[in-house]
């Protein structure tokens, strides 16, 4: 396992239509999260997994936004009727937890939305 | 509200020297604090952490300092390379059960040959 893959690594859309981003992460991670990155800007967490439940989800994350992780595996992140603020890098992560002692996330390379 | 912030977006420092990123926050709860690299095109990488018991933390070139006095803490790098340039975050772990990090917005680290 190499670590957390996303795809796809670049998605150009028109306002209005929908996109799904996949993510795989690190084989025996139970956690996965889903954090949105604009230029210039630090991640914002948008929502978390562990196993297939959705534990949390950030106010950031509107009506348009889905994500789900059917078993507890990999996971995708649907976002309905985008709008050009929807553009930005959509990162996933994932951990071993709970138990674990350290924050530390394992970033996947991101899928960059470009909404025209 | 809660927030994690840099002092400075851009830091040039020449290879071989030393480099001092510097970052603040606000919640002075705040009790795990870490340092992640991202390179251009790549997700965050974890570099270091720090909990709030300990004022110094090394690792393999780098070192954190946690200041709970002022709300500072910053990102030391011995005898930078050009391997070292980036953006660094410094971010939180949030109160919640998910661990969320908040990260700040980042200083963008150049190494000058």
């Amino acid at each position: 396992d190499t670590g957390v893959s996303q795809d796809p690594r670049h998605k150009i859309t028109k306002r209005g239509q929908n996109v799904t981003f996949r993510c795989d992460p690190i084989s025996e991670h139970n956690r996965l999260y889903w954090y949105r990155q604009t230029l210039g800007q630090g991640p914002e967490f948008l929502t978390y997994f562990q196993n297939e439940a959705q534990l949390e989800k950030s106010r950031l994350l509107s009506d348009r936004f889905s994500a789900e992780r059917p078993k507890g595996s990999f996971s995708t992140l649907e976002i309905q009727r985008t709008e050009q603020g929807d553009s930005a890098m959509y990162l996933c992560a994932s951990s071993w937890g709970p138990g674990s002692n350290t924050g530390e996330l394992f970033f996947g390379e991101g899928s960059r939305l470009t909404v025209l | 509200g809660e927030s994690v912030g840099l002092h400075l977006p851009t830091l040039s420092v020449q290879e071989g020297d030393n480099s001092i990123i510097n970052c603040a926050y606000s919640n002075s709860a705040s009790d795990y604090f870490i340092w992640y690299k991202q390179e251009s095109g790549k997700g965050p990488q974890f570099i270091i952490d720090i909990r709030s018991n300990m004022d110094k933390r090394q690792g393999q070139r780098v070192t954190v300092l946690l200041n709970k006095t002022v709300k500072h803490l910053s990102l030391q790098i011995a005898a930078t390379q050009p391997g070292d340039s980036a953006v660094y975050f410094c971010a939180e772990i949030g109160l919640g059960s998910a661990r969320q990090l908040t990260f700040g917005s980042g200083t963008q680290l150049t190494v000058l040959p």
